[in-house]
C-alpha cells in the first residue's frame, strides 16, 4: 500500500473550514483513499473515501487530485468536537485481508 | 449501521492474570476482524487479523501464545491477554470489514488495559 504524508498538526477556528492535506505521491491506480479521525480515548472513526472523484458525505469532503498524488480532507464548518488526530490512509480494498496502516496522522485543533 | 462494540471498555488486572475482550459487529456479518493496539501518545498498531473459522495471523513481533485470539462466529472475536503483565497496559482497539467494493472497515470503541 502507498505511503501517505501529513502535517503532524493544525489549528482550525471554530465555524470555519478545516482543510486537512494529505500526499501519497506513490498512490497506484487501484488505491483508494480513506480517511478517519480519532477522537481521544476512542476508536478511529470513518469519515470518508474515495478513488478518483471528488466525495461528499454528511461529515466531510474530499477533494482528490488529477493526478490521484494528494488529496485534501474538508470539513467545512468545524467545530469544537471535530478536535481530534485525523488519518489518510492508502490502500487497495481486499476484503479479507484489508487491515488499515496507520500512520502518525494530523492533529487537529479547533479553537472558539 | 456498521456498528462495533467492544466489551469491557475498561479493565483493570493484577500481573499474571488473563484477561478477554469481546469485539462484536452488531448490524453486519465480519469473516474478518483485526486486532490494534495503541500506546499513549502513538498511532495504531496492527497486532492480528482474526478469521472466522480458521486460525489468526499475528503481525511480526506479536506473541500469538500470549495474545489469543477466537473468532467462533461471524460477529463475534476475542482477544485473551494471557499471562498480563504491566508492559501490556494499552488500549486495545477491534475493526471489522463491511463486504463491498471499498471494503470500508468499522472500528469498535475500544478497550482500555490497565495491568497493575
Amino acid at each position: 500500500d502507498a505511503k501517505t504524508t501529513q502535517p503532524p498538526s493544525m489549528d482550525c477556528a471554530e465555524g470555519r473550514a478545516a482543510n486537512l492535506p494529505c500526499n501519497h505521491s506513490t498512490i497506484s491506480g487501484n488505491e483508494y483513499v480513506y480517511w478517519y479521525r480519532q477522537i481521544h480515548s476512542q476508536g478511529p472513526q470513518y469519515i470518508i473515501h474515495g478513488l478518483k472523484n471528488n466525495e461528499t458525505n454528511e461529515m466531510a469532503s474530499l477533494i482528490i487530485t488529477e493526478d490521484r498524488k494528494s488529496s485534501t480532507l474538508i470539513l467545512p464548518h468545524a467545530t469544537l468536537r471535530d478536535t481530534a488526530v485525523y488519518y489518510c490512509i492508502v490502500r487497495v480494498p481486499r476484503y479479507n485481508n484489508n487491515d488499515m496502516r496507520f500512520g502518525a496522522g494530523t492533529r487537529l485543533t479547533v479553537k472558539p | 449501521g456498521a456498528v462495533v462494540s467492544q466489551h469491557p471498555s475498561r479493565v483493570i488486572c493484577k500481573s499474571g492474570t488473563s484477561v478477554k475482550i469481546e469485539c462484536r459487529s452488531l448490524d453486519f456479518q465480519a469473516t474478518t476482524m483485526f486486532w490494534y493496539r495503541q500506546f499513549p501518545k502513538q498511532s495504531l498498531m496492527l497486532m492480528a487479523t482474526s478469521n472466522e473459522g480458521s486460525k489468526a495471523t499475528y503481525e511480526q513481533g506479536v506473541e500469538k501464545d500470549k495474545f489469543l485470539i477466537n473468532h467462533a462466529s461471524l460477529t463475534l472475536s476475542t482477544l485473551t491477554v494471557t499471562s498480563a503483565h504491566p508492559e501490556d497496559s494499552s488500549f486495545y482497539i477491534c475493526s471489522a470489514a463491511l463486504a463491498g467494493g471499498s471494503d470500508t472497515q468499522y472500528f469498535g470503541p475500544g478497550t482500555r488495559l490497565t495491568v497493575l
